[in-house]
């Protein structure tokens, strides 16, 4: 299994422009979220999923959208770009079931600089 | 106050010595709390979860103090490979799901030779 696979690595965006960050698992889970990390803050998360169709907005979900069209994709769209959201970017999924539901399999990270 | 507090560090340990950190959470409501290991510019991996009668594992050893609202991450024998931030995680939603947790900015480790 690749686990939890995320592209780009890297990335650099002008203010203003948009992009698809892309998420994918390979394991069969029905939770998938997104999440940013910046220096001397904790992961927040952005936007979740608990299945094929459904999703809902974590603490900052302003400035991306998201769709879960099948089980295994969950990309991130940032609309227009901003400063604000230079950051690193973690994909993550679980299993819906008991405690099982918060342990999270993280993808390796984006890092997006936008100037 | 922040909901998960913990102390950023960086505690630096020399190698096989024991170490403790701790991490308190403001919400009494809280239903289960978890400790992730993040290496150096890589993804958060679960260590171990945290039970209310405690919990080991090999060197790691996780408890919980419900009355004053902390839980704590003790490391014997330490080696240079747990050099690492180690983040608190707690949940508030019974039932599960990435909207009920809550990541502690988390705590800088460095053990020396």
């Amino acid at each position: 299994n690749a686990g939890v696979t995320q592209t780009p690595k890297f990335q650099v965006l002008k203010t203003g422009q948009s992009m698809t960050l892309q998420c994918a698992q390979d394991m069969n889970h029905e939770y998938m979220s997104w999440y940013r990390q910046d220096p001397g803050m904790g992961l927040r998360l952005i936007h979740y999923s608990v299945g094929a169709g459904i999703t809902d907005q974590g603490e900052v979900p302003n400035g991306y959208n998201v769709s879960r069209s099948t089980t295994e994709d969950f990309p991130l769209r940032l609309l227009s770009a901003a400063p604000s959201q230079t950051s690193v970017y973690f994909c993550a999924s679980s299993l819906a079931l008991g405690l099982a539901a918060y342990e999270q399999y993280f993808g390796p990270g984006t890092r997006l600089t936008v100037t | 106050r922040k909901e998960v507090e913990q102390d950023p560090g960086p505690f630096n340990v020399p190698e096989g010595a024991t170490v403790a950190f701790n991490c308190t959470y403001s919400n009494s409501a809280s239903q289960s709390f978890f400790w992730y290991r993040q290496d150096c510019r890589k993804e958060p991996k679960l260590l171990m979860s945290v039970y209310s009668s405690g919990n080991e594992d090999g060197r790691f050893t996780a408890q919980l103090n419900r009355a004053s609202q902390y839980i704590s991450l003790l490391i014997r024998d330490s080696k240079l490979s747990d050099s690492a931030t180690y983040l608190c995680v707690v949940n508030i939603k019974p039932g599960g799901g990435a909207d009920g947790l809550t990541f502690g900015k988390g705590t800088h480790l460095i053990i020396q030779p």
